[in-house]
């Protein structure tokens, strides 16, 4: 089947502690995006990337760090320097190039909690 | 830059009832997205929208893009108790491939 996953769906933390959320998509989509989500809130975007090797800050970045090495993954690390990093996170995929859809697709979340 | 207002920003209905809601911008949009987020999941797309005055169906669910192409609205009918969630309108922004969220419409269904 194709689509996202993220692993793992619970991740518990000491505060200070680097940690890397996984998100892999076999959808063979170009482009993707971390997104965070606090409890009622709507959807802040992290870092986001187009194409493979290359990447752009979103609304939110500090304190967060990507790469993008293949197409198929984009991991995101929580360092130490985010404040509060405590949420639901959310990684998505889109075609992207040329295509007319812009039409994302999400994974089922990681909720992180750093104690 | 671009925003999206959703409304309204919580329904409380009885099953079997019908749902309106609506998400409007300053900015003009080529493309209207709907999503469902259920909870502790990620947001699953519902419809797209790609054309003004589009209407477009999918199953109990019925969006429609805004003939000015600021606005799009989403209804359910018949209300079940699955329909419970965070609905979710997006745009794309005018440069590469981000898209706009609204601050969702948060919906609870009473069986």
């Amino acid at each position: 089947d194709g689509g996202i996953t993220q692993s793992p769906k619970y991740l518990f933390r000491k505060e200070g502690q680097n940690v890397t959320l996984s998100c892999e998509q076999n959808l063979n989509h170009d482009a993707m995006y971390w997104y965070r989500q606090d409890p009622g809130q709507g959807l802040r975007l992290i870092y986001y990337s187009q194409i493979v090797n290359d990447f752009q800050k979103g609304d939110i970045a500090e304190g967060y760090s990507v790469s993008r090495e293949k197409k198929e993954s984009f991991p995101l690390t929580v360092t130490s320097a985010q404040k509060n990093p405590t949420a639901f996170y959310l990684c998505a995929s889109s075609i992207g190039g040329l295509a007319r859809s812009n039409e994302q697709f999400f994974g089922p979340g990681t909720r992180l909690t750093v104690l | 830059g671009q925003q999206l207002n959703q409304s309204p920003q919580s329904m409380f209905i009885q099953e079997g009832e019908d749902v309106s809601m609506n998400c409007t911008s300053s900015s003009i949009f080529n493309t209207w997205l709907w999503y469902k987020q259920d909870p502790g999941e990620g947001p699953v797309l519902l419809i797209a929208l790609y054309k003004a005055g589009e209407l477009t169906s999918n199953g109990r669910l019925t969006a429609q893009f805004g003939i000015t192409r600021k606005d799009s609205f989403l209804n359910i009918s018949a209300s079940i108790p699955s329909d419970v969630g965070i609905y979710f309108c997006a745009g794309p922004q005018t440069s590469g491939s981000r898209l706009t969220f609204g601050e969702g419409t948060q919906l609870t269904v009473n069986p």
